[in-house]
């Protein structure tokens, strides 16, 4: 089983659609995170969690909301989706006890908006 | 503010040649963590390798190769005798002591394409 899970995988939904997007994890990381993936823009932070009660905003977080349920699940919500919020989405995690400061990658989430 | 920049958006080369990917970055700390990470047609980000601002050896793990160079801040990707299955798009990233290290910023990656 993977060790990151995104669900769903695939998603089309409308203009102006409450839609959210969700990460689990096994690996008993306390920092998670959610990043979006256009063409020729790389990778870019949207937000990030070091715990439970810890939410923080990344480089482009207008737009969307996260929720920590708890330490291995980190939702992403777009509360009104709108056309340029079609990309790849990824979740990663990473361990404060981790010596090597390395972040694990869920399978990614296509969203379009239309 | 850290930053990588990744100059090569897309190169084009036929098997068995050798590639080599651009990488140079931007950080104020003096201590930070450099990664290449590959990510196929399929869509996953797959890790490559993870160096240290400490460690300037260069590596080598089979057809692929790192070289390091705090001189110039570059860390480049060379795949010797390159296969149709290193085509993928490929993601140089930092992250800094500043941040804990656990804030990753990526370059904008490069486009890998390898025909037969």
């Amino acid at each position: 089983d993977a060790d990151v899970t995104q669900t769903p995988r695939n998603r089309i939904t409308k203009t102006g659609k409450r839609i959210m997007l969700e990460c689990s994890q096994t690996k008993g990381h306390d920092r998670m995170y959610w990043y979006r993936q256009d063409p020729g823009l790389g990778l870019r932070l949207i937000y990030y969690s070091f715990d439970v009660k810890d939410i923080n905003k990344g480089e482009i977080s207008d737009g969307y909301s996260v929720s920590r349920q708890a330490q291995a699940k980190f939702s992403l919500s777009l509360e009104s989706a709108i056309p340029n919020q079609t990309a790849l989405y990824f979740c990663a995690t990473g361990s404060s006890l981790g010596e090597n400061n390395e972040q694990f990658f869920g399978p990614g989430t296509r969203l379009t908006v239309l | 503010a850290q930053k990588v920049t990744q100059a090569q958006t897309e190169i084009s080369v036929v098997e068995k040649e050798d590639v080599t990917l651009d990488c140079v970055y931007e950080t104020r700390d003096t201590t930070y963590y450099l990664f290449w990470y590959k990510q196929p047609p399929s869509g996953e980000l797959v890790f490559l390798i993870r160096r240290n601002s400490f460690d300037e050896q260069n590596e080598i793990s089979g057809r692929y190769s790192w070289n390091f160079q705090k001189s110039t801040s570059s860390f480049n990707f060379t795949i010797t005798a390159s296969q149709v299955v290193d085509s993928a798009v490929y993601f140089c990233a930092l992250s800094e002591a500043g941040t804990g290290f656990q804030k990753l910023v990526f370059g904008t990656g490069t486009r890998l394409l390898v025909s037969p």
